[in-house]
């Protein structure tokens, strides 16, 4: 089955810093990212997604790459602000098939 | 927070027993999921269904069992054969697969203690 891992586990950043946070997958054949953001105490949800056939998106401050033939993609997020604290979750499918999710990434945004 | 509930919000249970967590959706969603979250695990799947009457083990069913009889509700039972349940348990709903609208809504969770 699919494999995905996610680096780093914290991440400290200073307000205003950008933030990258990295996964891979095992399988080629998964063709949906998506990244979730989970603040403390509350359920996860869907900050930006990419699908196979495009190689980066953009929405504001948030940015994902995707890199097919390495298996990696990448969550960038500039300017950052203290209300983007928070644990980030990358997953991947197929088909939209069930979400395999990584092991999630601490952002600390410090003032 | 419309969409996906989960009762209750906490839940406590003694050795030996079964508990049966709740997740109803109104997104008219055929896919539902339960995961399982522990701190430095990320969200590891327990059980999927696709579609009402029908479901497949996750990575980590051992010990959990589930129903799908209403496209509506996707009941998690753990049962006492699950050797450490202590964990916090979210459910997700989504579209059906191959549709190309994936993105899974998730419902507050669970936070299951054992006594």
């Amino acid at each position: 089955g699919e494999n995905v891992e996610q680096h780093p586990s914290t991440l400290s950043v200073q307000e205003g810093d950008s933030a990258v946070i990295k996964c891979t997958y095992s399988d080629s054949a998964s063709n949906y990212f998506p990244w979730y953001k989970q603040e403390l105490g509350k359920r996860p949800q869907l900050i930006i997604d990419i699908r196979s056939n495009v190689g980066e998106k953009k929405d504001q401050r948030i940015a994902v790459t995707l890199n097919k033939t390495a298996k990696h993609f990448s969550l960038h997020i500039t300017e950052t602000q203290p209300e983007d604290s928070a644990v980030y979750f990358c997953a991947a499918s197929k088909g939209g098939n069930k979400l395999t999710f990584g092991t999630g990434t601490q952002l600390k945004v410090e003032l | 927070d419309g969409g996906i509930t989960q009762s209750p919000k906490y839940l406590f249970r003694k050795e030996g027993q079964n508990v049966t967590l709740s997740c109803e959706q109104n997104l008219n969603h055929d896919a539902m999921y339960w995961y399982r979250q522990d701190p430095g695990q990320g969200l590891r799947l327990i059980y999927y269904s696709q579609i009402v009457n029908d479901f497949q083990k996750g990575d980590i069913a051992e010990g959990y069992s589930v129903s799908r009889e209403k496209k509506e509700s996707f009941p998690l039972t753990v049962t006492s054969a699950q050797k450490n349940p202590t964990a916090f348990y979210l459910c997700a709903s989504s579209t059906k697969a191959g549709t190309g609208n994936t993105e899974a809504f998730f419902g507050q969770g669970t936070r299951l203690t054992v006594v």
